[in-house]
């Protein structure tokens, strides 16, 4: 099976440009998140879908940052306009509510990350 | 809000060893899942093992265990017969079941696994 798929891998853009970073999930999973890593804060949760809505978007920085679910199989995280203070790994990830069990919700999987640098 | 702690930044093992990576966390939710996940120096982060807070049993997964003390809130990660190949940055992350699908992560335990 694909893992999750994000595209691009490597964005380098100048401060001011709109940046669109790519995500498509692990097809049946119902969860899609995005996350950002950067030495200074570690790993942090932007925002979270579940089936296509926005659940919590608490952890997205500021206006500048926006994130669509247009569909099961695709998210965008939206940076207009980009600084150089979002240079960071992003990572999108999803995971799948579970079936009958004790758990109430299943790990996560991750993509490979998109590695963005802001001049 | 909900805080984990890794205590050990960097930590070497020889290869065949066994290691412990420490992770303690801070609730007081009575219903939460702690995963354990890995990044290789390649960037991927790699679910490793899940423990739920109401499981009777530590959990294990291959060479990996999970030593979860639960009145001390801990879940320190157990490798067994460390290889080359387990060089990494380790991850704890703790998910509060009342606090919706979030994961917090800790700050990582570098490890590196030397012949």
């Amino acid at each position: 099976d694909a893992g999750v798929i994000q595209s691009p891998r490597h964005e380098v853009t100048e401060m001011g440009q709109e940046v669109t970073l790519r995500c498509k999930p692990i097809s049946g999973h119902d969860y899609l998140f995005w996350y950002r890593q950067t030495m200074m804060r570690g790993l942090e949760l932007l925002i979270y879908f579940n089936n296509n809505v926005p659940i919590d978007d608490s952890g997205m920085p500021e206006d500048r940052f926006s994130a669509k679910m247009p569909n099961a199989s695709f998210s965008t995280l939206k940076i207009q306009p980009s600084e150089p203070r979002d240079s960071a790994v992003y990572f999108c990830a999803s995971s799948r509510t579970p079936g009958q069990g004790t758990r109430v919700y299943n790990e996560q999987f991750f993509g490979p990350g998109t590695r963005l640098t802001v001049l | 809000a909900q805080k984990i702690t890794q205590t050990q930044p960097g930590m070497f093992v020889q290869e065949k060893e066994a290691v412990t990576l420490d992770c303690t966390y801070d609730t007081s939710d009575p219903s939460y899942g702690l995963f354990w996940y890995k990044q290789p120096s390649s960037g991927e982060m790699i679910f490793l093992i899940y423990q739920g807070s109401y499981d009777q049993q530590n959990a294990t997964e291959g060479r990996y265990s999970l030593n979860f003390q639960k009145a001390r809130k801990s879940a320190n990660l157990v490798i067994s017969a460390s290889q080359l190949g387990d060089s990494a940055m380790y991850f704890c992350a703790v998910l509060l079941t009342g606090g919706g699908n979030k994961l917090t992560f800790g700050t990582g335990t570098q490890l590196k696994v030397e012949l």
